[in-house]
């Protein structure tokens, strides 16, 4: 299967813990997105990269939310000490440069208690 | 902010009726990509459209790219039980990241 991955596709915590997802995105994809969907709505953006560098953030990232994408392929996003208002589906994206199409993976959704 | 309403909100037809749905914006857009989701999966892109006035199918779907730039359509033909999901509307925001802003959705209930 070429498309993005997530893992895990489910995750629950209690409040206060850390946790981290990752995202493979298509192999010849530089840009990789997260978003955020909570809900009944549709996602909402929360960060981008383009090969290793972190080029934008959402406010909706928080000091709690940090993003990585060490060597510009897998992503990681990890929320420390989780608050009930982080649980939501959270999605990865990727495309190529220069083209707006984005393909998502399953997404991971997180359930805080 | 920036936001892309979609209508109708929720629509409820027999199988084999054909749909229809659209989405508009306050602001022009240089894409439009329209996503079907299922519950507790990620959006699964349909149809992209690249040019004011362009008109794309794809199987049963055909989508079109308004002449202002601020509108899409999304026709879908001889609905099948398959085709119940909830359906987005999206644009890239532009500048650097092309980061997308996603319409409120349509979720389509389809009836046997």
């Amino acid at each position: 299967d070429t498309g993005v991955s997530q893992d895990p596709r489910h995750k629950i915590t209690k409040r206060g813990q850390n946790v981290t997802f990752r995202c493979d995105p298509i192999s010849e994809h530089n840009r990789l997105y997260w978003y955020r969907q909570t809900l009944g709505q549709g996602p909402e953006f929360l960060t981008y990269f383009q090969n290793e560098a972190q080029l934008e953030k959402s406010r909706l990232l928080s000091d709690r939310f940090s993003a990585e994408r060490p060597k510009g392929s897998f992503s990681t996003l990890e929320i420390q000490r989780t608050e009930q208002g982080d649980s939501a589906m959270y999605l990865c994206a990727s495309s190529f440069p220069v083209v707006e199409t984005q393909y998502f993976g399953p997404g991971t959704r997180l359930l805080v208690l | 902010g920036q936001q892309l309403n979609q209508s109708p909100q929720s629509m409820f037809i027999q199988e084999g009726e054909d749909v229809s749905m659209n989405c508009t914006s306050s602001s022009i857009f240089n894409t439009w990509l329209w996503y079907k989701q299922d519950p507790g999966e990620g959006p699964v892109l349909l149809i992209a459209l690249y040019k004011a006035g362009e008109l794309t199918s794809n199987g049963r779907l055909t989508a079109q790219f308004g002449i202002t730039r601020k509108d899409s359509f999304l026709n879908i033909s001889a609905s099948i039980p398959s085709d119940v999901g909830i359906y987005f509307c999206a644009g890239p925001r532009g500048g650097d990241t092309d980061k997308l802003i996603f319409g409120t959705g349509t979720r389509l209930q389809v009836f046997p």
